[in-house]
């Protein structure tokens, strides 16, 4: 059973335009949510947070919205950029458990 | 200040051979993980430690796998004897703690290929 989800594999997004990915999750006790960007041969970079007492955080370009009542979280990135070309993971955790992930969206930037 | 480092970055093995992986958390961070992955799926845990003590290993494969934290710093994770399912990244992170507020910070994997 996965707690957290990124239902669309790949997203393509022409440069200067909005990117928005999505994650689901289904643990109601997960109170931080994570986004990590990934190229590739090398590990995750942690990108931005949000605790679940927020519904927004903003960090320059990146964004990222949360839903409780939907358990729904998404990252917006704008103007998209093509060196954000990445695996982007959505990770979520409660306490001190670990962090689960999803399996990732590949976005592609297109100049 | 530096992050997480692992080695080594590649290894290619054949089956039943042991391999080790080492990794050095960023200065001050108590807590360090090991994780998995593999091709097309997010990062799954191994093992979590708090200083040297283990405090979650259940997704360890305690037949094969095993993982040392000796002084609370360094870490080793040794797979013995590898299996052509092995073939992942293994990826080392650390926080400062495990509270959930703490960012987790990943090093850039040890690529492992069982032949």
């Amino acid at each position: 059973d996965q707690q957290v989800k990124q239902n669309s594999p790949s997203l393509s997004v022409q440069e200067g335009r909005i990117s928005i990915l999505n994650c689901d999750y289904t643990n109601s006790m997960f109170d931080y949510f994570l986004w990590y960007k990934k190229y590739p041969a090398e590990g995750p970079t942690f990108l931005i947070s949000i605790s679940s007492i927020k519904d927004k955080n903003e960090d320059g370009r990146f964004t990222v919205f949360l839903n409780k009542s939907a358990k729904h979280l998404s990252l917006h990135i704008v103007p998209s950029q093509p060196g954000d070309s990445a695996v982007y993971f959505c990770a979520a955790r409660s306490g001190n458990t670990p962090l689960v992930f999803g399996k990732g969206t590949r976005l592609s930037v297109i100049a | 200040e530096a992050g997480v480092v692992q080695s080594p970055r590649y290894k290619i093995i054949e089956k039943k051979q042991p391999v080790a992986f080492w990794c050095n958390p960023i200065s001050g961070h108590n807590t360090l993980y090991w994780y998995l992955q593999n091709l097309g799926q997010g990062p799954e845990l191994l093992i979590r430690y708090e200083n040297e003590e283990a405090v979650d290993d259940s997704q360890l494969p305690k037949d094969r796998f095993s993982a040392e934290r000796l002084k609370g710093v360094d870490s080793t994770l040794k797979i013995q004897p590898a299996e052509l399912g092995d073939s992942a990244v293994y990826l080392c992170a650390s926080s400062l703690d495990g509270n959930s507020g703490n960012t987790i910070y990943f090093g850039e994997g040890s690529w492992l290929t069982v032949v």
